[in-house]
């Protein structure tokens, strides 16, 4: 069975910089495109970034463009998520999340595994 | 950027009856619609790719209908285990990726 299980998140200063990880299980990690998608506390779901299964194309929402930097490691099946320069809007649920179509070179962009995601605030 | 709105924002349903959840793009994105269930605590569940393919697991009284700038969801039967929030999600015209707001849907 797939398994996405996302670490990490924590407490951090404005400014401050977290790397998130999510460690995959059960289907060929390379062969999908993976995406990092946001919930800020009681709102809705936003995308935030998204790296094929070779890794050599990324995409990122305007809001982390430039701050966030998205990496994976297919031989330890994981996937990363650097923030850095980190605000208090930055404060959300990470979930990592699989693509639904095997694409090793693009993505499709929608998801049918996810994680239980690992919380990121950002406060003084 | 594609804008996906969802409507209503809350539903209000009794265990047994349909209920019916919109969701409009801004631009056509064709078939390129997914909906997704979640759960107080719990990450979202794929329910619907494709505007109306079943994702597997999922019960036949979840169904999904539209293409272009409208779209459905609908739950024939509502169960207790139903009741959480729907987001759709386009994956036409990207990135963005851009997903709705949300329905809650509620015991009435």
């Amino acid at each position: 069975e797939v398994q996405l299980v996302e670490s990490g998140g924590g407490l951090v200063q404005p400014g401050g910089s977290l790397r998130l990880s999510c460690a995959a299980s059960g289907f060929t990690f390379s062969n999908y495109a993976m995406s990092w998608v946001r919930q800020a506390p009681g709102k809705g779901l936003e995308w935030v970034s998204v790296i094929s299964g070779t890794g050599g194309i990324t995409y990122f929402a305007d809001s982390v463009k430039g701050r966030f930097t998205i990496s994976r490691d297919n031989s330890r099946n994981t996937l990363y998520l650097q923030l850095n320069s980190l605000r208090a809007e930055d404060t959300a649920v990470y979930y990592c999340a699989k693509d639904f179509q095997v694409s090793p070179m693009g993505a499709t962009g929608g998801f049918d595994w996810w994680g239980q995601g690992t919380l990121v605030t950002v406060s003084s | 950027e594609i804008a996906m709105t969802q409507s209503p924002a809350t539903l209000s349903v009794s265990p047994g009856e349909r209920a019916t959840l919109s969701c409009r793009a801004s631009q056509s994105v064709t078939y390129d619609l997914a909906w997704y269930q979640q759960k107080p605590g719990q990450a979202p569940r794929l329910l619907i790719y494709g505007a109306s393919t079943r994702a597997t697991g999922i019960p036949a009284r979840f169904s999904g209908s539209g293409s272009g700038t409208e779209f459905t969801l609908t739950i024939s039967s509502l169960q207790s285990e139903d009741f959480a929030v729907y987001y759709c999600q386009q994956y036409n015209n990207w990135p963005p990726l851009t997903f709705g707001g949300g329905t809650k849907v509620e015991i009435k």
